[in-house]
């Protein structure tokens, strides 16, 4: 079935980098933007940005340009987001969702904590 | 940029009609998904380009969107529907996805 499996939970440094993997099976990766919500404990959900894996083209919320980037590898079917310069309130659950502009996320993958801390 | 504006609670009597809001600048114009999440999962989407339902969501659950107020309808409501509710909207003008706060349904 359709499904977007992420990799598991990080715990990193303030300052350090994390890299979150998400493979898509069912599907071809290359058919749907892949975007990227982050959820902080006891918060909302807040969108960081999209990865057109056909082109490779990204768009990135102004919170977090700079800081984010979004590869994929359409070979292994896998989307990756990557955030630097890691602070203490980056602490959150990060999820990947596929969804074409101005379409809805019809699917998510089960979602990646990663905790910073020193 | 574009603000979505949820009130944080709602509250419904099982076999009631619940409805959540999500206020926006012109939102009628704009196509309004509609998610929701409970305690440790991914969120689920449940109406999609403002008031389809996704196969698998129950006809309890309607969405409309008009001038500056989208609404999800949640019928006969169940103790299973409390859960987070976020909408979710395309900003064309910034090409950037903007989520509502959130609105936490209880169930009474």
């Amino acid at each position: 079935q359709v499904q977007l499996v992420q990799s598991g939970a990080e715990v990193k440094k303030p300052g350090a980098s994390v890299r979150v993997s998400c493979k898509a099976s069912g599907y071809t990766l290359s058919g749907y933007f892949m975007h990227w919500v982050r959820q902080a404990p006891g918060q909302g959900l807040e969108w960081m940005g999209w990865i057109n894996p056909n082109s490779g083209d990204t768009n990135y919320a102004r919170n977090f340009q700079g800081r984010v980037t979004m590869t994929r590898d359409t070979s292994i079917s896998i989307a990756y987001m990557e955030l630097s310069r890691l602070r203490s309130d980056d602490t959150a659950v990060y999820y990947c969702a596929r969804g074409n502009i101005p379409s809805a996320f019809d699917i998510w993958g089960q979602g990646t904590m990663v905790t910073v801390s020193s | 940029s574009y603000v979505l504006t949820q009130p944080p609670s709602v509250s419904g009597a099982p076999g009631k009609t619940a409805r959540i809001t999500c206020g926006g600048n012109n939102i009628g114009g704009k196509s309004v998904h509609w998610y929701l999440q409970k305690p440790g999962q991914a969120p689920v989407l449940v109406i999609y380009y403002n008031s389809d339902r996704p196969s698998g969501i129950p006809e309890r659950f309607s969405g409309s969107n008009s001038g500056n107020t989208a609404t999800l309808t949640i019928s006969r409501v169940e103790a299973g529907d409390e859960a987070d509710y976020y909408c979710q909207v395309w900003d064309s003008s910034s090409d950037h996805v903007v989520f509502g706060g959130g609105t936490k349904l209880t169930v009474l």
